[in-house]
């Protein structure tokens, strides 16, 4: 199966810095998206991105299909960013099954 | 458009009982996926059901099971409890299909717990 390997695994900001996620897949993807999981653990959508870039307000995503990786951008981060994100793919036939990459974990200082 | 909701939300079991975790989908959705996580595996893909059927089925013992009904809802249970499947059981569903109607979307959760 798919491979999802997510870097960095930590990363701690002061507010008001940009930082860069970044997704490597081990195989081509039909369905990429991001999640944000807040403290009671619920995912929240971030980005639906099996190509291609897309932006929503001071996050924007793009993912580079032919080389397998997809990467998250946040801009002038806030203490509310904080939490874990997670990239997650699936290929082929596997439509409803996502693999899901080990999370970077954020940390928004004031 | 209400969410994916999951019961019960927490959840307190022993070793060696059964339990049955509830996941309603977002109202038009047909496809709905259930995911465990720990702190030490991670997310990890338990079964997708589509139209009643399992579709996928993720690298669990058979203690594992699920299944959907008519109008989408899915429930997962799972027997004989062990101490290691005290974890975070997430539901999500989406349109099913090709293109973004794949796009998953996560419920609340279920924090189960067995002593």
């Amino acid at each position: 199966g798919i491979q999802v390997e997510q870097s960095p695994p930590d990363l701690i900001l002061q507010e008001g810095a940009n930082s860069t996620l970044r997704c490597n897949f081990s195989d081509s993807v039909n369905n990429l998206q991001w999640f944000h999981q807040n403290p009671w653990g619920q995912l929240i959508n971030l980005f639906y991105i099996p190509s291609g870039t897309k932006q929503n307000g001071r996050l924007s995503a793009t993912t580079v299909a032919t080389e397998r990786y997809s990467l998250l951008y946040i801009s002038s981060s806030q203490t509310t960013d904080s939490g874990v994100y997670f990239c997650a793919g699936s290929g082929g036939t596997s439509y409803g099954k996502l693999t899901f990459g080990q999370g970077t974990i954020l940390t928004v200082h004031p | 458009k209400a969410g994916v909701t999951q019961t019960p939300r927490y959840l307190i079991k022993t070793r060696g009982q059964q339990v049955t975790l509830s996941c309603s989908p977002i109202s038009g959705h047909r496809s709905v996926s259930w995911y465990q996580q720990t702190p030490g595996q991670g997310l990890q893909f338990l079964f997708e059901y589509f139209s009643e059927t399992q579709r996928n089925k993720g690298n669990f013992p058979g203690r594992f099971s699920g299944r959907q009904f008519s109008n989408s809802r899915s429930e997962m249970n799972v027997s004989t409890l062990e101490l290691g499947d005290s974890a975070l059981y997430l539901c999500a569903s989406s349109l099913a299909g090709q293109g973004p109607f794949n796009e998953q979307f996560f419920g609340p959760g279920t924090r189960l717990t067995v002593l």
